[in-house]
């Protein structure tokens, strides 16, 4: 247990289906983060928020739609994808300030067929 | 484009200290070494960082040279279940600072 939770685990979504990947963190944490990692690649990064507003946005296609209603929830909505957007998406967690480990979820696996 | 190299695989005997080196030779004063590990299809796990000072806790230690150019992490007793993709990365504290990862040492504990 990492205090970052994600929801679903798993997803198999169409190329034309709209869905969307949930994380919550509760450990009182203020900056949140989505990764992507494809099959043999390095963990990507794709969004970041602070204090519920998008500080960066890593050139990610408007397919991936992030949203952060409060610092404890995340969302990445998906619409359109391709076959090549199948991967494991992370979410992370930190502080703003101090010692600001980052800490991560275990993870949506995305399938798009 | 990650700061550190690291070997690509390194093996380990179930019971025996694990060593896994990192060089970082252009980290700047505020950066700090961290280092996380990924099992097969999970998140990224922390383990522990430090600035320049040795540290040690619960799950491992490490030891940063004194010019801060390299830093080793230490399992003291490598068990199977420490199978994992260890990654060394150096990151300046105190914003949101994002990690960028790269490839990896791919630690095998054998029996």
């Amino acid at each position: 247990e990492t205090g970052v939770t994600q929801t679903p685990r798993h997803l198999v979504m169409g190329m034309t289906n709209k869905k969307s990947l949930k994380c919550e963190q509760h450990l009182g944490h203020n900056a949140m983060y989505w990764y992507k990692q494809s099959a043999k690649k390095p963990l990507e990064l794709m969004f970041v928020y602070n204090f519920k507003e998008q500080t960066e946005n890593n050139s990610v296609p408007s397919r991936f739609s992030p949203e952060c209603p409060n610092s404890s929830h995340l969302f990445l909505h998906l619409h359109t994808l391709q076959p090549e957007d199948s991967a494991l998406y992370l979410c992370a967690s930190s502080q703003y300030r101090g010692q600001n480990t980052i800490y991560f979820g275990e993870g949506s696996w995305l399938t798009v067929v | 484009d990650a700061k550190t190299t690291q070997p690509t695989s390194m093996d380990c005997a179930e019971g025996r200290a694990a060593n896994l080196p990192c060089n970082h030779s252009t980290i700047s004063g505020n950066e700090y070494v961290y280092w996380y590990r990924q099992i097969h299809s999970q998140g990224p796990q922390y383990i522990i960082h430090g600035l320049k000072n040795n540290e040690t806790n619960e799950m491992a230690s490490l030891i940063i040279t004194e010019d801060r150019k390299s830093s080793t992490l230490i399992l003291p007793h490598a068990t199977l279940r420490d199978t994992a993709v260890y990654y060394c990365i150096v990151r300046v504290v105190g914003g949101s600072e994002k990690l960028v990862f790269g490839k990896g040492t791919k630690l095998t504990v054998n029996p």
